[in-house]
């Protein structure tokens, strides 16, 4: 079992509507949840952090995480064509170890 | 604002070579990282250090080897470049428990 699921996609949305971008994870003591886009041949770009339950917005974003669950999701809202790219979740778990789980490839149609 | 500094962009090497890719972050923090990415394969860690000489091996270290002599300053070195480790090398950057930080990435290629 991997640390971090997520679907590869593609997701497509079209331009204006919410993308939700989901993912899971297995160790129950994972304490600090990531989100990070990365653009095709660059570097990861940190976009959210959240570290206790419940929703965390900025500007367009909203993290929310249930820990319960061991679910983490990204909403973006009033989804844009620059939004299309690879999103990435990642955390440290209860190990001191950073994962990064495999990315969701986004599409938003103009 | 936290910068991470990978001094070469591209770089081409000849198989057998030893090539060395330096990674410098300015935010005094304790963890540093080496990945690489491949398509369709996701990022890979190869190398991580928790501290001045300290390194601990990641998922793919073979054939590389890292430094770590100064807190700022993380070395990745391939020992004798071979054409399967031509890829895209990040280096990253945290203080505990806190999101990386990564440079802008070093596209090598072993010819």
């Amino acid at each position: 079992q991997k640390e971090v699921e997520q679907n590869s996609g593609p997701l497509s949305v079209p331009e204006g509507a919410i993308a939700s971008l989901n993912c899971t994870y297995s160790d129950r003591g994972s304490q600090s949840f990531f989100w990070y886009r990365q653009y095709s041949g660059k570097s990861p770009e940190l976009i959210m952090s959240i570290y206790s339950n419940g929703d965390k917005e900025d500007g367009r974003f909203t993290a929310q995480l249930n820990k319960a669950s061991q679910y983490v999701s990204l909403l973006i809202r009033d989804s844009q064509p620059s939004d299309s790219a690879t999103y990435l979740c990642a955390l440290w778990s209860n190990f001191n170890k950073f994962y990064f789980g495999s990315g969701t490839k986004l599409n938003v149609k103009p | 604002d936290v910068k991470v500094t990978q001094s070469s962009r591209y770089l081409v090497k000849r198989t057998g070579e030893k090539v060395f890719l330096e990674c410098v972050q300015d935010m005094d923090h304790e963890n540093m990282f080496w990945y690489r990415q491949d398509p369709g394969l996701g990022l890979r860690l190869i190398y991580f250090s928790y501290d001045v000489k300290m390194k601990e091996k990641g998922d793919i270290p073979e054939g590389y080897s890292v430094s770590r002599e100064k807190k700022e300053r993380f070395s990745l070195i391939l020992e004798s470049a071979s054409t399967n480790q031509t890829s895209m090398y990040l280096c990253a950057s945290s203080s505990s428990r806190s999101p990386l930080h990564f440079g802008n990435g070093t596209r090598l290629t072993v010819t």
